[in-house]
């Protein structure tokens, strides 16, 4: 059974501050690994996909990497402004999936400081 | 090009009730995904639709059901309601597939179930 772990659950960086959030899965056998947003009482908000073929993704100060022999990925968040605080989850749909079931983890809450 | 679109945002049912709430994805994705958000659960898979099939269900109750129409727009009802229903419910809509492809999430429908 497919489990996705994200440490930690919760991270407070001041302004400025280059960060990682780590994201781990429990079987290699995946599609796809996304990384999402969500702001408070609100929805989720699509940052980064990465099929299981590639090895990294990048979009603005997002990179995304992805070791699927290992089970983890990494979100890396260049110059960290307070507007970036939010919960940030990372899911993947396993391989033998029919019908895009996605395993979310639980989370990281990111709070940056002014 | 618009989101993809949930109604009603926010509605309170007492237990015993039923619910339906509505998902319009965005133009031209033919799948249409729920999932249920609680503060101790997490995201959970609800169940996922493509062009009017239901491909994938999640460990839900038969009190959780849904539909798809012809022109893509989903709805998902839940009977009998109970207090452990109360959740925030997100729909994501995915242009084929959303084994390899990205989802896009709507603001959800927040259930308060009294």
């Amino acid at each position: 059974k497919q489990e996705v772990t994200q440490i930690p659950a919760a991270l407070s960086v001041p302004e400025g501050e280059n960060l990682v959030l780590n994201c781990s899965f429990t079987d290699s056998a995946i599609y796809n690994l996304q990384w999402f947003r969500q702001d408070p009482g609100k929805g989720l908000t699509s940052l980064l996909l990465i099929q299981s073929s590639q090895r990294e993704q990048t979009s603005g100060r997002l990179n995304a990497s992805l070791d699927k022999s290992s089970g983890r990925s990494t979100l890396y968040i260049a110059a960290s402004q307070p507007g970036d605080s939010a919960t940030y989850l990372c899911a993947v749909i396993p391989l033998y999936n029919q019908g895009g079931k996605l395993i979310f983890g639980q989370g990281t809450e990111l709070s940056v400081k002014p | 090009k618009a989101g993809v679109t949930q109604t009603p945002r926010y509605l309170i049912k007492t237990r015993g009730q039923q619910v339906t709430l509505s998902c319009s994805p965005i133009s031209g994705h033919r799948s249409v995904s729920w999932y249920q958000q609680t503060p101790g659960q997490g995201l959970q898979f609800l169940f996922e639709y493509f062009s009017e099939t239901q491909r994938n269900k999640g460990n839900f109750p038969g009190r959780f059901s849904g539909r798809q129409f012809s022109n893509s727009r989903s709805e998902m009802n839940v009977s009998t309601l109970e207090l452990g229903d109360s959740a925030l419910y997100l729909c994501a809509s995915s242009l084929v597939t959303p084994n390899t492809g990205e989802l896009f999430f709507g603001e959800g429908s927040r259930l308060t179930v009294l």
